[in-house]
């Protein structure tokens, strides 16, 4: 079982629509969660990190479920330059800081 | 002003070869990074340096040899290419080891090495 797993999508989402995806982790130990947006041919880019209470960037709201072991990124009011590859990362406690990734979602926002 | 860059952007060379990438950042980071994303796009990390120190050494083949002249640069030399290191390779940094406070990782734009 991989560490951090994604829905691979794609995810057809009406412009204007919200989206809403998860990523599960396996590790107990995990700490700090991460979103990555990865547009096509290009390098990940920090969209928000994920905290324990919760947290909203604009139109993107990232959640965390220790119990359930995921974490989530809703996107509401979706415009055409959200298409893209979501990667979520996570770091685990005595792992010098090593990020695990999702193999990522697609979003594909459609006018 | 580009804060995390890479050398060359793309790499095409035939098997049995030897090249190297090259990696700066101009962000005044203690970490870097060096990560592969391979056909099907899963991003794994490599390595990690901390104040030129090693720290990360995932279970990389050791034709794969990373050296921090200082704390900007990360570069990574690849001995013997095999078509199966065909990928994207990112470099990236952060100001601390992940998982603290400031630790988020910037990426260099990639370096996509074919070997033939």
């Amino acid at each position: 079982r991989k560490e951090v797993e994604q829905d691979p999508g794609p995810f057809n989402v009406p412009e204007g629509a919200t989206v809403a995806f998860n990523c599960t982790y396996s590790n107990s130990a995990s700490q700090s969660f991460f979103w990555y947006r990865q547009d096509c041919r290009k390098e990940p880019k920090l969209l928000m990190s994920v905290y324990s209470s919760g947290n909203e960037d604009g139109r993107f709201t990232a959640q965390l479920n220790r119990a359930s072991q995921y974490i989530s990124l809703l996107i509401r009011d979706s415009k055409l330059s959200d298409s893209a590859t979501y990667l979520c990362a996570v770091v685990t406690t005595d792992s010098w800081g090593k990020l695990q990734f999702g193999a990522g979602t697609q979003v594909v926002v459609t006018p | 002003d580009t804060a995390v860059s890479q050398t060359p952007k793309y790499l095409v060379t035939q098997m049995g070869n030897d090249k190297s990438i090259k990696c700066e950042q101009n962000l005044g980071h203690d970490t870097m990074y060096w990560y592969k994303q391979d056909s099907k796009k899963f991003l794994k990390i490599m390595f990690s340096y901390n104040n030129k120190e090693l720290i990360i050494n995932e279970t990389v083949p050791n034709r794969f040899s990373p050296k921090s002249p200082d704390k900007a640069h990360l570069n990574l030399h690849i001995n013997s290419l095999e078509l199966g290191d065909s990928a994207v390779y990112f470099c990236a940094s952060s100001q601390a080891l992940s998982g603290g406070g400031e630790d988020t990782q910037y990426f260099g734009p990639g370096t996509r090495l074919t070997v033939l």
